[in-house]
């Protein structure tokens, strides 16, 4: 068990610029979740798979943010056209099916 | 009404002193509940879980629910020092919907 590894760790970009984070989940883990913290709040769900379906994606997510979990193993997440309320935690976490999560260490977005 | 509540804090207590720590849900359905630790600028951890009514124990933690209330807490027996930080609840949506939603988290600080 290697854990949940996300990549990069930090990101600094400017607004307007497309970013993509990758999350190699627990390799027996069929669930891959992605949220977004930001400081002083609780992780909020973004969008969650299982193997390589999109199960749901939150209403508050625009159009700008995609993610995919090609083949049912890792998962990007992109953001086009970065604003500066994107700046936040990206975390991603994997489990089996009705089971605690496991996070991985999370990339921190700073668009300038 | 948010789907998952807690107080955000910050609860202060005495070293050695029992903490406890509250968290309410919306989503009568749910059957799994999970509590999990965050440090500053890391990622969240799991400390606990619990499925059934009542009380589960490990070590100095246990956690206490009461699904009839739609109500779980976690107390923290001889709190320490390195107990301080964030706690969050995370709630299973039931049915179809199988995101795990969490709370805004609870900050405890342990006072020497």
């Amino acid at each position: 068990d290697t854990g949940v590894s996300q990549n990069p760790r930090h990101k600094i970009t400017k607004r307007g610029q497309n970013v993509t984070f990758r999350c190699d989940p627990i390799s027996e883990h069929n669930r891959l979740y992605w949220y977004r913290q930001t400081l002083g709040q609780g992780p909020e769900f973004l969008t969650y798979f299982q193997n390589e379906a999109q199960l749901e994606k939150s209403r508050l997510l625009s159009d700008r943010f995609s993610a995919e979990r090609p083949k049912g193993s890792f998962s990007t997440l992109e953001i086009q056209r970065t604003e500066q309320g994107d700046s936040a935690m990206y975390l991603c976490a994997s489990s089996p099916p009705e089971s605690p999560l496991h996070f991985g260490n999370g990339t921190r977005l700073t668009v300038t | 009404q948010k789907e998952v509540e807690q107080n955000s804090g910050p609860l202060s207590v005495p070293e050695g002193a029992i903490a406890s720590l509250n968290c309410t849900y919306s989503d009568r359905g749910s059957q799994s509940f999970f509590w999990y630790r965050q440090y500053s600028g890391k990622s969240p951890e799991l400390i606990m879980f619990i499925y059934s009514n009542g009380d589960k124990e490990d070590g100095r933690f246990t956690a206490q629910l009461n699904k009839a209330s739609q109500y779980v807490s976690l107390l923290i027996r001889d709190s320490q020092p390195s107990d301080s930080a964030t706690y969050l609840c995370a709630v299973y949506g039931h049915g179809g919907y199988q995101k795990v939603t969490f709370g805004t988290g609870t900050k405890l600080q342990v006072i020497p």
